[in-house]
Order: structure tokens, then sequence, then C-alpha cells
């Protein structure tokens, strides 16, 4: 156990739903983070948070929208999603944003778009 | 623009056997992490290395890091079956960015 939960683990929906990912960490850490893993390509890091406030997102397409109401729990609304969308979602958390400290991550989300 | 590259992308050893993995990167860095994943499972980190640092140990893991030659390699020594999964190294350029590797798929047979 790293101090990570992400729920749900498996996620099928279809192109037209909406859902959300749920992300809570029990370290009293800072930032957090979503990142997205498909096959075959690296780790890209989609959104950063430190202290409730996002300080970094990478080109995301809107239908990925994450919200975080407090240090503690981090959200990823999803809608109109592609199949190409289809991936590991993880989340991950560390002391502070500065990338001076190792992060922590959750299971994992794995999501299919049908 | 990613940063960081290991090399080998896959490597299948024995049993017993030491893994050398290894990180390029481009641009200065504040530090270099190693993280760990099984098979579809969340990242596990193993060892940060700081500029400053030439090299680290933790168990049977060590971790090397040449600055001038802007690369990192990881050592396993004595590698188990649990041993398998793919290695990251990311990389810190002064909170500019922090960008994973592409990995290095590691195999131990028993």
């Amino acid at each position: 156990e790293t101090g990570v939960t992400q729920t749900p683990r498996h996620l099928v929906m279809g192109m037209t739903n909406k859902k959300s990912l749920k992300c809570e960490q029990h370290l009293g850490h800072n930032a957090m983070y979503w990142y997205k893993q498909s096959a075959k390509k690296p780790l890209e890091l989609m959104f950063v948070y430190s202290l409730e406030e996002r300080v970094e997102n990478n080109s995301v397409p809107s239908r990925f929208s994450p919200e975080c109401p407090n240090s503690s729990h981090l959200f990823l609304h999803l809608h109109t999603l592609q199949p190409e969308d289809s991936a590991l979602y993880l989340c991950a958390s560390s002391q502070d944003p500065s990338g001076s400290y190792e992060q922590y991550f959750g299971p994992g989300t794995r999501l299919t778009v049908t | 623009s990613q940063q960081g590259e290991e090399d080998p992308q896959a490597l299948s050893i024995q049993e017993g056997e030491n893994a050398t993995m290894n990180c390029s990167y481009k641009t200065s860095i504040n530090n270099l992490q190693w993280y760990r994943q099984n098979s579809g499972r969340g990242l596990v980190h193993l060892i940060l290395i700081r500029s400053n640092e030439r090299e680290k140990h933790s168990g049977r893991l060590r971790v090397t890091l040449d600055t001038s030659k802007k690369s990192s390699s990881l050592l396993i020594t004595a590698s188990r079956a649990a041993d398998t999964a793919s290695y990251f190294c990311a990389t810190d350029n002064y909170g500019q960015n922090f960008v994973f590797g592409p990995g290095t798929r590691l195999s131990v047979l028993p």
C-alpha cells in the first residue's frame, strides 16, 4: 500500500457517457498528479495540483476535466471520450510539486472506451 | 519533449544474474529518480539521486549518475523472479517539468 487509493480500478464506458475517476491520498502531501499510460507510450503527465490549485496542464483535451476539492482528494471527470483515450490512468502525490521529492502512485484505473 | 530515455527497451536474464539499465537525458537536471512498475499496476519509487551525488545504494539496487554524460544507470544485483517489472527513470529539471522515460522491461527467468 502506497497511501494513495484510486477508484474504480476498472471502468468501461461508451463514448457518450460521463464518469469520474477518484483519487485519495493519506500521506499529508501538498501536490497531486494525474498521469495517462497508454500501451507502448511513455507515461504522460496530464495535470498537477498544488494545495488545490492547478499548476500545470499539459495540453489535455477538454473532455478531461480535473477537480481538486482539497489537498487529499483529486477527481478526473470524463465526458465524450474517444477510443484512443483507453489507457491506465494513474494518480500520484508528493510533498510538493517541485520535482525534488518522490511521487507515490495509486494502483491506477484501467479505462476502456467502447 | 521527452527527457529521460531508458536503454535497453527490454532485458531478459536468469535469476541470480545482475541487471543493468541505463537512462540518458538531454538537459540539466536537479535530480533523477528510478521507479518500478509491475504489470498494470502503479509505479513504486526506488531511488532518488540528486545532481551533486554520483552513486546511491538501496539494498540490492545501485544507482549511478554522470552529469557530464547526462546519464544514469540502475544496477540490480542477484536478481530474483520478483524483480520482473518495468523500470522507469524520471528527471526533474529544476521544477520546469518532471518527465518519465519509456522504460525498460526486465524479465528475470527462474
